[in-house]
């Protein structure tokens, strides 16, 4: 069974500091990869897609990067956060079109 | 314009009832539709997927897809508190495209 990872569960930083969150999935091989911002009880916004490693596509700028260093990573990263950073970052992947979700990491950015 | 419109936005109804929600798109090239289900604090889980036109039943939940009218719903009977959540509709075009496209959620409460 596939089972996807994100760490932290959880950041608080400053304004201006730096960010990396993770996502790994395990027990699928070469998947497609994703990444979502999500404000408070808002809707999904598509950040990132990796079809392969070391291939990854923005969809949205939001002064933020991401890599993928390896076949089941996937990181998401800014070296200066701004307010508007805050919000629910979930890792994705996907089966025949069905994305399936990690349990997401709360950014808070003060 | 939002590609996929859900409404309502949020949407109480007594445990044991009726909760339909709505979601329409604005792109005739969606042939594939999923509803997705998200407990607060969690990440988003596909509940079922509706590719034709008709009805299509999982246990208490029923979609609905009307490609013409670019409509989808899903009604859930003997509505329960556990189903209390923000539910979102989501498209893709073809049958090769990567992008899901995620509609703005309609908030349910289910009221015990």
């Amino acid at each position: 069974a596939q089972t996807i990872h994100q760490w932290p569960v959880a950041e608080i930083k400053a304004v201006g500091s730096p960010l990396s969150l993770g996502c790994t999935i395990k027990g699928k091989s070469s998947p497609n990869l994703y990444w979502y911002w999500q404000a408070t009880g808002g809707t999904l916004q598509q950040l990132f897609y990796s079809i392969t490693v070391g291939q990854v596509e923005s969809v949205v700028q939001l002064n933020l990067s991401a890599s993928r260093p390896k076949d089941d990573q996937f990181i998401l990263s800014t070296e200066k956060l701004l307010l508007s950073h805050s919000g629910f970052y979930l890792c994705a992947w996907s089966l025949a079109g069905e994305q399936y979700f990690g349990p997401g990491t709360r950014l808070t950015v003060l | 314009q939002q590609k996929v419109q859900q409404s309502p936005e949020s949407l109480s109804v007594p445990e044991g009832g009726m909760a339909s929600l709505n979601c329409t798109s604005s792109d005739r090239n969606f042939q594939y539709f999923w509803w997705y289900r998200q407990h607060s604090g969690e990440g988003p889980k596909a509940l079922m997927s509706i590719f034709s036109d008709g009805d299509k039943k999982e246990g208490r939940f029923t979609a609905h897809l009307n490609k013409a009218s670019l409509h989808v719903s899903l009604h859930i009977r003997d509505s329960q508190p556990s189903d209390s959540a923000l539910y979102f509709c989501a498209a893709r075009a073809s049958s090769g495209s990567w992008q899901l496209i995620f509609g703005s959620g309609t908030q349910l409460t289910v009221m015990p």
